[in-house]
């Protein structure tokens, strides 16, 4: 099992970001993908889950109209784009694979993360 | 959202020494708690899911336990490997939520 993200960068504060996760060595669509944050020496904060097989997306209140979540069967990627940014979405983006038996099991695979700076 | 409130924030231990760490749901999540260790500059890793199962390859002397809304991750005979933070998650609605974290430091 491998995810890696890519796409992080410094940007401005109203500027836009895609962040992707290329995922390997599992059936991708039979998965609850996420995207988890952590800001410079903070804790983690969950930020969207999408079910690839069935679609079903969740956001967390914080980034609800600014980011979107999908995905791409064919090429088992997983992306995050990211609107209207702020200062405080500056983190490091993880891209992790929940539990096959569902989210309810927990993330048992991470990505090593991408990092997004906000900064004017 | 369901709020988790994780304790303490530091915990300061030596080798061989059992640490207990503690989240509470600020309401009922039946079992559906997962705990991660996270060292500095890596990602997560998961421990324990629906409360108190262990991940495969997980070491025995990490466990999980409940009582209400109560959650406990014990690791028994600490190593020199689990100096690290430790994270609580609520899997049971979304939003999903984690605790604030437990550095477990060295003494």
């Amino acid at each position: 099992v491998q995810l890696m993200e890519s796409g992080g960068g410094l940007v401005k504060p109203g500027e836009s970001l895609r962040l992707s996760c290329v995922t390997s060595g599992f059936t991708f669509t039979s998965h609850y993908m996420n995207w988890v944050r952590q800001a410079p020496g903070k804790g983690l904060e969950w930020v969207a889950t999408l079910h690839p097989g069935n679609n079903y997306i969740f956001y967390a209140d914080s980034v609800k109209g600014r980011f979107t979540i999908s995905g791409d069967i064919a090429a088992k990627y997983l992306f995050l784009q990211l609107d209207s940014l702020r200062v405080d979405d500056s983190a490091v983006y993880y891209c992790a694979r929940a539990h096959l038996s569902g989210y309810n099991f927990g993330f048992d695979s991470w990505g090593q993360g991408t990092l997004v700076a906000v900064s004017s | 959202d369901i709020q988790m409130t994780q304790s303490p924030s530091f915990v300061s231990a030596s080798v061989g020494d059992r640490v207990t760490i503690t989240c509470r749901a600020s309401q009922g999540i039946t079992n559906w708690l997962a705990w991660y260790q996270q060292k500095p500059g890596k990602p997560p890793t998961l421990l324990i899911y629906a409360a108190s199962s262990l991940q495969s390859g997980v070491p025995s002397r990490f466990s999980g336990s409940k009582s209400g809304t109560d959650f406990t991750l014990t690791i028994n005979n600490l190593q020199p490997e689990d100096f690290a933070t430790y994270y609580c998650q609520q899997a049971n609605t979304f939003p999903l939520t984690f605790g604030g974290g437990t550095n477990v430091e060295s003494k």
